[in-house]
């Protein structure tokens, strides 16, 4: 989806190091998130925001951390990687108003921890 | 609690109908999704259906929902190569706050030539 960015596609880095996945959108919504998906596991949510400064623990944030500065921008940062926050990420975008309210992903960011 | 669970494979010849299924747990009323995911790309929105509807048509599309069993089946009809893919099958709990989506596994379509 064009309207929902992520950078960088791909990135691989060394256990250790500090690392920032950035979300950008042009939908106009509120509301941002950040999965990360893993083989059979399907997507699992790491953060959640429903408005700039507005931050909320998903079901698996120990390890990263999120900043909401502009309701367009949607930051994930792996402050120490380890190799097994090894996984496909995503960024996702919700609109409060509508009633059937479906998220809208980026194309993703293939991360590898060594 | 809440999940939803789907079968990892399907196989299906290109022509022939393909049914991709779906149970949820959650009681409550839902809106439910269906999502396409490509090699490489995220998550295309293909349809949703609402927990107070039976089926849903869109052009090749069609989505049934069992109330009473909890089940969601995604059909697409006369199934093409470009549907191989892995699709997703999601719920949104209108009593959750609205913010809560719960994601199956997927089921990767193999369409065969």
């Amino acid at each position: 989806d064009a309207d929902v960015t992520q950078t960088p596609r791909n990135r691989i880095t060394k256990t250790g190091k500090r690392i920032m996945l950035e979300c950008s959108q042009t939908k106009g919504h509120d509301r941002m998130y950040w999965y990360r998906q893993d083989p059979g596991l399907g997507l699992r949510l790491i953060y959640y925001s429903f408005d700039v400064k507005d931050i909320n623990k998903g079901e698996i944030s120990d390890g990263y951390s999120v900043s909401r500065q502009a309701q367009a921008k949607f930051s994930l940062s792996l402050e120490s990687a380890i190799p097994n926050q090894t996984a496909l990420y995503f960024c996702a975008t919700s609109d409060s108003r509508g009633s059937n309210q479906p998220q809208h992903f980026g194309d993703g960011t293939r991360l590898s921890i060594l | 609690g809440e999940d939803v669970e789907q079968s990892l494979f399907l196989s299906v010849r290109e022509g022939d109908s393909s049914v991709i299924n779906c149970t949820y747990t959650d009681s409550s009323s839902t809106y439910l999704y269906w999502y396409k995911q490509e090699p490489g790309a995220g998550l295309q929105l293909l349809t949703y259906i609402f927990s107070n509807m039976d089926m849903k048509q869109d052009q090749r599309l069609t989505v049934l929902l069992n109330k009473k069993d909890k089940h969601l089946s995604l059909r697409i009809a006369d199934t093409q190569t470009g549907d191989s893919a892995i699709y997703f099958c999601a719920e949104r709990p209108t009593t959750s706050g609205t913010y809560k989506y719960i994601f199956g596994t997927g089921t990767r379509l193999k369409v065969l030539a």
